[in-house]
C-alpha cells in the first residue's frame, strides 16, 4: 500500500552506462517530481510533470530525461553516467492544486564507479 | 528569490530535553513554509506547514513551529525529545511560478538532530 514507490532502491553502475529509475504513485495525484540529494544531503528539484506535461525543468544536463507514460508514473533515464551523478534521487507527487504538500518516495541511491 | 537558511547543521540534545531547530527564510512576498523530516535511509515526511493562517503551527509527533515575520524565522520546537526523533530535518519555502497551481519547494541545507540517551 506504499503511496510513492521507486525502483530500484540501490543502483551501482559504471561510468558511461545508461540507467533508469522508476517511480509510481497510487495517490491519484496529477503532479510528480524528481529531486536529487547530494552527499551533503542538499535537496534540489530537477523536474516536475503535471499530468504528463513537463512543468519544471531546472538546469539539469540533457543526459537526464524524464518520461511520464501516464500521470501515475514518472521515470528518470540517465545517459552516459558520470561520477558526479552519484546521489540519492527522490520521486515525489502532489495534487495539481497543492504543490506545497508533496509526498516523497523512499529514494534510490545511485553510485557511479 | 526565495531561500531558507538553517542556522545549525547539527544539533545534539538529551532525551527528554527541549528541541530547537532554527530556520530563517527570505521571500519577496508572503511565503508558505514547511518542515520535513528524513529518517535514516528513508524518504521525506511532512512534519508541518505554514500557509498564512495561524502563526503557531502544530505538526506531527509533538513538533510545532512559529512563523515570525519580523524576524523572518520559522523555528521548529518540541518540548521533550525522544530517541525516535533522531533524523535529518529540512526547512522548506515554496517558490510559486506565478500560478497558484504550480511551483517548487526550496530546501534548506538540513539539520541533523542527535538524541542522546
Amino acid at each position: 500500500d506504499t503511496a510513492v514507490s521507486q525502483t530500484p532502491k540501490y543502483l551501482v553502475t559504471q561510468m558511461g552506462n545508461d540507467k533508469s529509475i522508476k517511480c509510481e504513485q497510487n495517490l491519484g495525484h496529477d503532479t510528480m517530481y524528481w529531486y536529487k540529494q547530494d552527499s551533503k544531503k542538499f535537496l534540489k528539484i530537477m523536474f516536475s510533470y503535471n499530468n504528463k506535461e513537463l512543468i519544471i525543468n531546472e538546469t539539469v544536463p540533457n543526459r537526464f530525461s524524464p518520461k511520464s507514460p501516464d500521470k501515475a508514473h514518472l521515470n528518470l533515464h540517465i545517459n552516459s553516467l558520470e561520477l558526479g551523478d552519484s546521489a540519492v534521487y527522490f520521486c515525489a507527487s502532489s495534487r495539481r492544486d497543492s504543490y506545497n504538500e508533496q509526498f516523497f518516495g523512499p529514494g534510490t541511491r545511485l553510485t557511479v564507479l | 528569490a526565495q531561500s531558507v537558511t538553517q542556522l545549525d547543521s547539527h544539533v545534539s540534545v538529551s532525551e527528554g530535553t527541549p528541541v530547537l531547530l532554527r530556520c530563517n527564510y527570505s521571500s519577496s512576498y508572503s511565503p508558505s513554509l514547511f518542515w520535513y523530516v528524513q529518517h535514516p535511509n528513508k524518504g521525506l515526511q511532512l512534519l508541518l506547514k505554514y500557509t498564512s493562517a495561524a502563526t503557531l503551527v502544530k505538526g506531527i509527533n509533538g513538533f510545532e513551529a512559529e512563523f515570525k515575520k519580523s524576524e523572518t524565522s520559522f523555528h521548529l520546537t518540541k518540548p521533550s525529545a525522544h530517541m525516535s526523533d533522531a533524523a535529518e530535518y529540512f526547512c522548506v519555502v515554496s517558490d510559486p511560478s506565478g500560478s497558484s497551481n504550480t511551483g517548487k519547494l526550496i530546501f534548506g541545507q538540513g539539520t541533523t538532530l542527535q538524541v542522546k540517551p
